[in-house]
This record gives C-alpha cells, sequence and structure tokens, in this order.
C-alpha cells in the first residue's frame, strides 16, 4: 500500500531544544493526522488537521496542514524526556488511512 | 469512556497454527481497521469494515488471512497456518462513521504475535 515520506527517520536531541518533522506524498488528503507511538502500546492521536494552510496547536505541539494537500508539519517546542516515542503522520482521503514510515525521537536529559 | 481495546495482549504459537485475535472498537464507532505493524516498521494496511458494508479487504497479505466484523463491533481477525514472517504487532483502531474531511482513527495496544 502507499506510505507516506516521512523525515528524518530518527533524531537525537537535547533537552530544551525544538524538533520539527515532516511529511510529504504524492496524492492529495481531506486529513492530516500525527500520532505518538510508545513501545509497547497501540498510536495515540496527537493533533488532526482538516483544512489546507491550517495551523493547530496541542500544548507544545504545532503541526500544519500544507497548502497543497500534499504535506504536513509536526513542531515540538522545548522537549522534554516524555516527548521520546516514536511520531507517525497519516494522511486521509475518508475511507483510507496512510501512514508514514515514523521519525523516532530520543530526548538526551 | 472506554477505548479500542485488543486480546490477547501476547501471543506466542508455533509455525503452522492457526491463531484468532480480538479487537473491541469505541462503542459507536461503525468503521474498524487493522493494521499489521513489523519491528521498527510502520503500520501496513490490512482490512477495513464500515457498518454493513462490505470490507475492503485490499491489504490482506495472502488467503491465510481473513477477519470478520460481528454485529457490527467486536472484530476477529483470523491467520491460519501461521509462518514465522507473520510475527508482528496487529493494531486495531476505529473511527466514527466516514465523513469527508472529518476522521480520526482511535488505536488499540495491539497484540504482539510471535510465531516459532
Amino acid at each position: 500500500g502507499q506510505q507516506l515520506n516521512q523525515s528524518p527517520q530518527s533524531m537525537f536531541i537535547q533537552e530544551g531544544e525544538d524538533v520539527s518533522m515532516n511529511c510529504t506524498s504524492s496524492s492529495i488528503f481531506n486529513t492530516w493526522l500525527w500520532y505518538k507511538q510508545d513501545p509497547g502500546e497501540g498510536p495515540v492521536l496527537l493533533i488532526a488537521l482538516y483544512k489546507a494552510g491550517e495551523l493547530t496547536s496541542n500544548g507544545r505541539l504545532t503541526a500544519q496542514f500544507g497548502i497543497t494537500r500534499k504535506d504536513s508539519f509536526l513542531n515540538i517546542s522545548a522537549s522534554i524526556p516524555s516527548d521520546v516515542g516514536i511520531y507517525f503522520c497519516a494522511g486521509s482521503t475518508g475511507n483510507q488511512f496512510y501512514f508514514g514510515t515514523g521519525t523516532s525521537l530520543t530526548v538526551i536529559p | 469512556g472506554a477505548g479500542v481495546s485488543q486480546s490477547p495482549s501476547n501471543k506466542v504459537t508455533e509455525k503452522g497454527k492457526d491463531v484468532e485475535l480480538r479487537c473491541d472498537p469505541i462503542s459507536g464507532h461503525t468503521a474498524l481497521y487493522w493494521y499489521r505493524q513489523s519491528l521498527g516498521q510502520g503500520l501496513e494496511f490490512l482490512i477495513y469494515f464500515q457498518g454493513n458494508s462490505a470490507p475492503d479487504k485490499s491489504g490482506l497479505p495472502s488467503d491465510r488471512f481473513s477477519a470478520e466484523r460481528t454485529g457490527g463491533s467486536v472484530s476477529t481477525l483470523t491467520i491460519q497456518r501461521t509462518q514465522q514472517e507473520d510475527s508482528a504487532v496487529y493494531l486495531c483502531a476505529s473511527s466514527l462513521a466516514v465523513s469527508r474531511g472529518y476522521n480520526e482513527q482511535f488505536f488499540g495496544p495491539g497484540t504482539r504475535l510471535t510465531v516459532l
């Protein structure tokens, strides 16, 4: 099936630094979603975006739905140790969801 | 309210045996999805149920895989004659009835399947 291009694949950052990751697709989506997955757990929804150009925040997280509807980014400000995990983007056309390959984030205290 | 639940959380089986994995979606969610996640990989779509419509089975990797959803709620994913390459985490997700542009999936904790 289709997978989105997500980058970077992994990141190692110092606590307090800001983080940015993005997803691109060759297809247009109606919805972009960002999930975080902790080891041994299912993905947890962080932010949902519904309109091209939309910028949405959830605490220290900010995500944007690209104007072309083919990309999205997620920023995490002032990272903390509990931000560690794998972040997945997902694009949806309604019935189907397509997932990125994930960004593994390590925060060094 | 209760989220998506899956059972068992872990399953170890011998090659060639059949396994059944269960998913209880969020109450009222009419859409249900099964995904497979291999170690360190993204999510691979397997099958999708929406209400009483015929399921989208386009992601099932072989005819050894099947799924059903009884009464529009609980779903069971069955893998027959398991192979070692079937070892993975199997994730279930549910969402409200699809509405164009407004659709969010909520995931269960997954079932970790190990085929020896």
